[in-house]
């Protein structure tokens, strides 16, 4: 079974500074994609960023970008340029390639930026 | 990507009741997902609602406790049934769509819906 393990449960970080959020999974598959949703106080899910694992190159969104070691098993998010609008619980997410619509979430980090 | 209402917001509910989240979508999908999330946790799958037949429920979840329709396209309900508290949590309906470009395998998610049990 695949699991999904985020081993901060909290971090902060100073406006305009740059944090990095850690994540580990464990797969036996080949095929699968990874993603960082954020959670702000108003509960609504947002993504943040996707990354398929068959492609080496790490993916990035504006500020947001990741470091995908499949090897390792690692995905962790860099969040560059911190703004208060970043405050929020930020979830690493595992979805097979063969069940579609099926996260696995890690359980959470949460992330305060301080002005 | 699609935009997914939910209902109700939030709602407090006594033990021994029964309550129907809706979730509606502005686009047809074919699957639509029941996602929970428990106090200080984060979300696992209920189940997965496809339209015209029964929905897939995840380990630990059954159909009794968990009722879902899904009469069409656009909507779906989930039902938690005779309710207690450690049912109280937040119901998050989800849908594939498009996003992040390629948009494969995206889920979005609707606001939720939090219960709190009495």
């Amino acid at each position: 079974a695949q699991t999904v393990t985020q081993s901060q449960p909290e971090m902060s970080v100073q406006e305009a500074e740059t944090v990095t959020l850690s994540c580990t999974y464990d797969t036996s598959e080949n095929n699968y994609y990874l993603f960082w949703y954020k959670q702000p106080p108003s509960r609504q899910m947002i993504l943040v960023i996707r990354q398929e694992a068959y492609k080496q190159q790490n993916a990035t969104e504006n500020r947001f970008s990741v470091n995908f070691q499949k090897a390792a098993k690692s995905f962790s998010l860099k969040i560059s340029d911190s703004q208060l609008g970043d405050t929020a619980m930020y979830f690493c997410a595992f979805m097979s390639g063969n069940q579609g619509g099926k996260l696995i979430f890690g359980q959470g980090t949460e992330l305060s930026v301080k002005p | 990507s699609a935009v997914i209402s939910q209902k109700p917001s939030r709602d407090i509910c006594q033990r021994g009741t029964s309550l129907t989240i809706q979730c509606q979508v502005d686009s047809q999908v074919t699957m639509m997902f029941w996602y929970r999330q428990q106090p200080g946790q984060s979300l696992t799958l209920i189940a997965t609602a496809n339209q015209g037949s029964e929905a897939t429920y995840e380990s630990g979840f059954v159909i009794d406790k968990f009722p879902i329709s899904r009469p069409n396209l656009t909507f779906s309900t989930l039902t938690v049934s005779n309710m207690s508290p450690e049912d109280s949590s937040i119901y998050l309906c989800s849908v594939e769509s498009g996003g992040m470009r390629s948009g494969a395998n995206v889920l979005t998610f609707g606001a939720g819906s939090r219960l709190t049990v009495l």
